[in-house]
């Protein structure tokens, strides 16, 4: 049964380009989370979807940030026109039900974005 | 706003040591505490995960505790060995979607 499954685990771009993270969750869980480490900081959480539906956003910077989660394939992040500011480590985790019943959420390797 | 605090952020003891790592919050209403490792350049692995109506957890050699009037939780770990040198996270699941980090212990365990 394979865990979180994140890629690319590196990706390297220049300023102004644009980054895809993909995430499939562990087999049987319905509900995404992303959230980014900065360097030096704690994780923070970014968004949380089901299958076609983005439940909370709160935590996704208002421009050039986008995540969708559909019915077939992988979850993707993606940042557009991207900044050195944006580089940071993007985790991915999942879970069977919604966090809120107290199950354990799994976390995927993490993408680790570097903006040149 | 929820705000986890850890200290201290590194710790270094020798091989065999019990230490023990701590976890303050702010905000008591709580679904449930989680302490997670994370190895450099890796992803996090679940420890343990305490409900709010719990007190404390076990697995081998960890025990987490919680008290949610005093805001803090503590990670307990018995005869540390090398291999436990890594990065320890709690984490508290509010009535949010998220989950709310701190900023992690970056535990050194001495041969």
């Amino acid at each position: 049964n394979a865990g979180v499954m994140q890629n690319p685990r590196h990706l390297v771009r220049r300023r102004g380009q644009e980054a895809r993270l993909r995430c499939s969750p562990m087999k049987g869980h319905s509900h995404v989370y992303w959230y980014r480490q900065l360097p030096e900081e704690g994780l923070k959480f970014m968004v949380y979807l089901q299958k076609e539906n983005i439940i909370d956003e709160s935590g996704m910077p208002k421009e050039r940030f986008s995540a969708e989660f559909p019915k077939e394939g992988p979850s993707i992040l993606r940042i557009q026109q991207v900044v050195r500011g944006d580089s940071a480590a993007y985790f991915c985790a999942s879970s069977p039900l919604g966090t809120a019943t107290g199950n354990t959420i799994y976390f995927g390797e993490g993408s680790w974005l570097t903006v040149v | 706003k929820q705000e986890v605090t850890q200290i201290p952020a590194a710790l270094s003891v020798p091989e065999g040591e019990n230490l023990v790592l701590n976890c303050s919050f702010t905000d008591s209403a709580i679904y449930n505490l989680q302490w997670f490792r994370q190895d450099p350049g890796k992803g996090l692995t679940s420890l343990l995960l305490i409900q709010s109506s719990q007190r404390e957890q076990t697995s081998g050699r960890l025990n987490a505790s919680l008290d949610k009037s005093s805001g803090r939780s503590t990670l307990y770990i018995a005869a540390s060995q090398p291999g436990d040198s890594a990065t320890y996270l709690c984490a508290l699941k509010t009535g949010a979607n998220n989950l709310f980090f701190g900023t992690g212990t970056r535990l050194t365990v001495i041969p």
